[in-house]
């Protein structure tokens, strides 16, 4: 059984370039979440994919968009990269709805480094 | 606003060394707190959820217990392998009724043989 997959595993990008991550949920799971992790911080919410829907946001600009496909795949784009959106983008998924008490399993994240 | 402070950042520790991660908290209404590992570049690793006060939950040298304010991860003495960063996390439910996780900024573990 996968596991929550996301790729690329790294990505080095240009300042005001735009940038795709992709990620693939836990068979079973149907909701995604997105969360960016500083050097030496917890991973911070940006915003939660269910139903092909953003669900909940965090406090993150409009820079930062998302999708959710009928597989439930999810992708995070993010568009004019800043030096400081260099961090560790983590993927989780959740059970049925985003609603019941249910664990989130985390893929192995993407590096991400704006240069 | 929910808040999720752990203590100590790091803690360096002998192998056999037993000791404990503190992670307290503040928030509306618990609804689970979650501890993950979490390896240098890796994602975060579930490892316990808890609910309600005076809940313990063991999994081999590592148990987590909770009280109303704070949980505590144990580990009992460690080898070189339990070397990580170990989150918490609250659960957060948000104004539109769908939940997300609130958390600290880790506590690094090294452990030395």
């Amino acid at each position: 059984d996968a596991g929550v997959t996301q790729s690329p595993t790294h990505l080095i990008k240009t300042r005001g370039q735009q940038v795709t991550l992709r990620c693939s949920p836990k068979s079973g799971h149907d909701t995604v979440s997105w969360y960016q992790q500083a050097l030496g911080q917890g991973p911070q919410f940006i915003f939660q994919y269910y139903e092909e829907e953003e669900r909940q946001r965090g406090n993150f600009p409009d820079r930062f968009s998302g999708h959710q496909f009928p597989n439930y795949s999810s992708e995070l784009n993010v568009n004019a990269l800043l030096l400081g959106d260099s961090a560790l983008y983590l993927c989780a998924s959740l059970g049925t709805g985003g609603l019941r008490n249910t664990e989130a399993f985390f893929g192995q994240g993407t590096r991400l480094t704006v240069v | 606003e929910d808040q999720v402070t752990q203590s100590p950042e790091a803690l360096r520790l002998q192998e056999g060394e037993s000791s404990s991660l503190n992670c307290s908290y503040t928030v509306s209404g618990l609804r689970g707190l979650f501890w993950y590992r979490q390896d240098p570049g890796k994602g975060p690793e579930f490892l316990f959820t808890l609910y309600s006060a005076g809940e313990e939950k063991e999994k081999e040298r590592l148990k987590a217990t909770l009280t109303k304010k704070e949980s505590f991860l144990h580990i009992t003495a460690p080898k070189p392998e339990d070397s990580a960063t170990y989150l918490c996390a609250v659960r957060t439910h948000m104004n539109s009724g769908y939940s997300t996780l609130t958390f600290g900024k880790g506590t690094m573990l090294l452990v030395s043989p």
